[in-house]
């Protein structure tokens, strides 16, 4: 059976405190992994794909890295706006394109 | 450029009722997938359409029911509401790759429709 953890379920960091949060999957056939971030009351805002262990993809003061177990969402130098629910969520391959979602890491930057 | 597009963004049911979501997806997009988000969790799927045929279903009642028109947007219907189907709807498009390669597989979300039953 599909499973997906994120930890931890909640982080508090100082503003310019460098973190990671962690996904561990158990997906059969993964055609790639996803990473969102969520604030409160809207949809998922889409960050990064990627396909294959070892990839590592950039994006502003994020970084995703991906193995065959695991992926993790570094954080360098966070700032207050950095605060969200961050989403893992594999996707199998196959006929459909479905996501296998996490519950999230609520992320809290204090100035 | 427009993203997904959903209304109504909040709505109130009693149990019993009936309820109709709509999703307008990202021009060029032809796939359209439902997922349910109660609170404290994450988007779970419901559905996926793609050129208006079914490509996927999730563990949910045959209460829920959706469907896409011939424009790519799409509708989800559930009947009989329950107190347990309060939750952030959310719709998401993606572009299709040729025979079933998700060629460019990113999902893009809606801002949701939060149903509240009460």
């Amino acid at each position: 059976e599909d499973q997906v953890t994120q930890s931890p379920e909640a982080l508090r960091l100082q503003e310019g405190e460098s973190s990671s949060l962690n996904c561990s999957y158990t997906v059969s056939g993964l055609r790639g992994l996803f990473w969102y971030r969520q604030d409160p009351g809207k949809g998922p805002e889409f960050l990064f794909t990627l396909y294959s262990a070892g990839e590592e993809k950039e994006k502003e003061r994020l970084k995703a890295t991906l193995t065959k177990k695991e992926s993790f969402l570094h954080i360098t130098a966070p700032k207050p706006e950095d605060s969200a629910t961050y989403l893992c969520a594999p996707q199998r391959g196959g006929a459909t394109n479905k996501l296998i979602f996490g519950t999230g890491t609520l992320l809290a930057v204090q100035p | 450029d427009a993203g997904v597009t959903q209304s109504p963004t909040h709505l109130i049911k009693t149990r019993g009722q009936h309820v109709t979501l709509r999703c307008s997806p990202i021009s060029g997009h032809k796939s359209v997938s439902w997922y349910q988000q109660v609170l404290g969790q994450g988007p779970q799927f419901i559905f996926q359409y793609y050129e208006k045929e079914e490509r996927g279903r999730g563990n949910f009642p045959d209460r829920f029911s959706a469907r896409q028109f011939p424009n790519y947007s799409s509708e989800l219907n559930v009947n009989a509401l329950l107190l347990g189907d309060s939750a952030l709807y959310l719709c998401a498009s993606s572009l299709v790759g040729l025979a079933g390669a998700w060629s460019t597989g990113e999902l893009f979300f809606g801002e949701g429709s939060r149903l509240t039953v009460l």
